[in-house]
């Protein structure tokens, strides 16, 4: 269990629909980042926030967004689904540790587009 | 434009039977290099992060390496717990924040 908890698991919706995906980062973490797994193009980071504020944006749609709230809990909006947006989609906390920088991932929330 | 390649795609090794995994990348700003291995249908486990050419750390069966221009990843005597995918990922300082650009992973089967 790497502390990061993401809810729903899974997600089944219909095209054209929109749906929220949250996530909590670790105890103390103040950085939440969102990426997108698909079978055909891997792991993709879409955005980070660190603190509330927005720090880098990936591969992230005009379709989808993002916010970080004050209890540094994390959303992500997906709206006007298309059935290419079925994908596993994983949130992560960061923190720097004696070693250096470590990531920690969720355990996913799987959208199924139909 | 940057980019992360893992080879072999796959691999299968017999219990015991060592290798290793490679990681390639061509990207600007680079700031640290991470590994993780991934379970099916389950997020990345962090394994290691390396920052320099000529850095070493290991965990258990594996040890990572790093050069200037690509990482291995060493695993010693594998178990059949050892399967999944291993992931390889650069980390970017990309001036404000931070990005990450993963590869598309190694399958490795350890067989009993």
């Amino acid at each position: 269990d790497s502390g990061v908890t993401q809810t729903p698991k899974h997600l089944i919706t219909a095209t054209g629909q929109r749906v929220t995906l949250r996530c909590s980062p670790r105890s103390g973490d103040l950085s939440v980042y969102w990426y997108q797994q698909s079978l055909d193009q891997g792991l993709q980071f879409l955005i980070q926030y660190y603190n509330g504020e927005e720090r880098a944006k990936g591969n992230i749609l005009e379709r989808f967004s993002a916010q970080q709230f004050p209890d540094l809990h994390s959303e992500l909006n997906l709206s006007s689904l298309e059935l290419g947006d079925s994908a596993l989609y994983f949130c992560a906390s960061s923190v720097v540790a004696s070693g250096g920088y470590e990531q920690f991932f969720g355990p996913g929330t799987r959208l199924t587009v139909l | 434009e940057d980019q992360v390649t893992q080879s072999p795609e796959a691999l299968r090794l017999q219990e015991g039977e060592s290798s290793s995994l490679n990681c390639s990348y061509t990207v600007s700003g680079l700031r640290g290099l991470f590994w993780y291995r991934q379970d099916p249908g389950k997020g990345p486990e962090f394994l290691f992060t390396l920052y320099s050419a000529g850095e070493e750390k290991e965990k258990e069966r594996l040890k990572a390496t790093l050069t200037k221009k690509e990482s291995f990843l060493h695993i010693t005597a594998p178990k059949p717990e050892d399967s999944a995918t291993y992931l390889c990922a650069v980390h970017k300082d990309e001036d404000y924040g931070q990005n990450f650009v993963f590869g598309p992973g190694t399958r490795l089967s350890v067989l009993p």
